[in-house]
């Protein structure tokens, strides 16, 4: 059992490039989340999705897409980086929402 | 006012010391809540629970406050490996706070 695994774990990109993360669950979980964390923000969800081919926007979605065509995958997408999104990303999953939430290890992007 | 605040501390205590965080909420209507651990430089893993009626868990105490809404965790005996960054979440928000910086010295 991987749990919940994430690629890459480590990205540099320049200004304006795109890039895809991608989030992958082995727990049949519905819901999955994608986070960025910032140094004294703490987590903040960009987008979550409650099941295949639905998904929603959390707190700070802007600049980002997301997708979730197999239960198990849910990408993020970055069309035109911007040095404001150089953080840490997580990606989570759960049951249900309410639920204890299973992390993966990060993807460390940085924008030049 | 922040949806789900905590102080940043840092605290640094000695082992063996008892050691309380607080995190306040502002959505009255929320129903679940969590603590979670995160490591440097690692992903955030749950510590444990917060039920109405409160939890323990080892050295470790969770308890809920809905008329003042914060919940808080207490570690007791604090040891050299609880050095690590407390997150409450509350969670039908998937509300993060900004997490609670604790360093156990010898």
């Amino acid at each position: 059992n991987a749990g919940v695994t994430q690629t890459p774990k480590f990205r540099v990109l320049k200004t304006g490039q795109s890039m895809t993360l991608l989030c992958a669950q082995d727990m049949n979980h519905e819901y999955m989340y994608w986070y960025r964390q910032d140094p004294g923000m703490g987590l903040r969800l960009i987008h979550y999705s409650v099941g295949e081919g639905t998904t929603a926007k959390g707190e700070v979605p802007d600049g980002y897409n997301v997708s979730r065509l197999k239960k198990q995958n849910f990408l993020l997408g970055l069309e035109s980086a911007a040095p404001s999104q150089t953080s840490v990303y997580f990606c989570a999953s759960s049951w249900v929402a309410g639920n204890e939430q299973f992390f993966g290890p990060g993807t460390r992007l940085t924008v030049l | 006012r922040k949806e789900v605040e905590q102080d940043p501390g840092p605290f640094n205590v000695p082992e063996g010391a008892t050691v309380a965080f607080n995190c306040t909420y502002s959505n009255s209507a929320s129903q679940s809540f969590f603590w979670y651990r995160q490591d440097c430089r690692k992903e955030p893993k749950l510590l444990m629970s917060v039920y109405s009626s409160g939890n323990e868990d080892g050295r470790f105490t969770a308890q809920l406050n809905r008329a003042s809404q914060y919940i808080s965790l207490l570690i007791r005996d604090s040891k050299l490996s609880d050095s690590a960054t407390y997150l409450c979440v509350v969670n039908n928000d998937m509300r993060f706070g900004a997490g609670t910086r604790l360093t156990v010295k010898p």
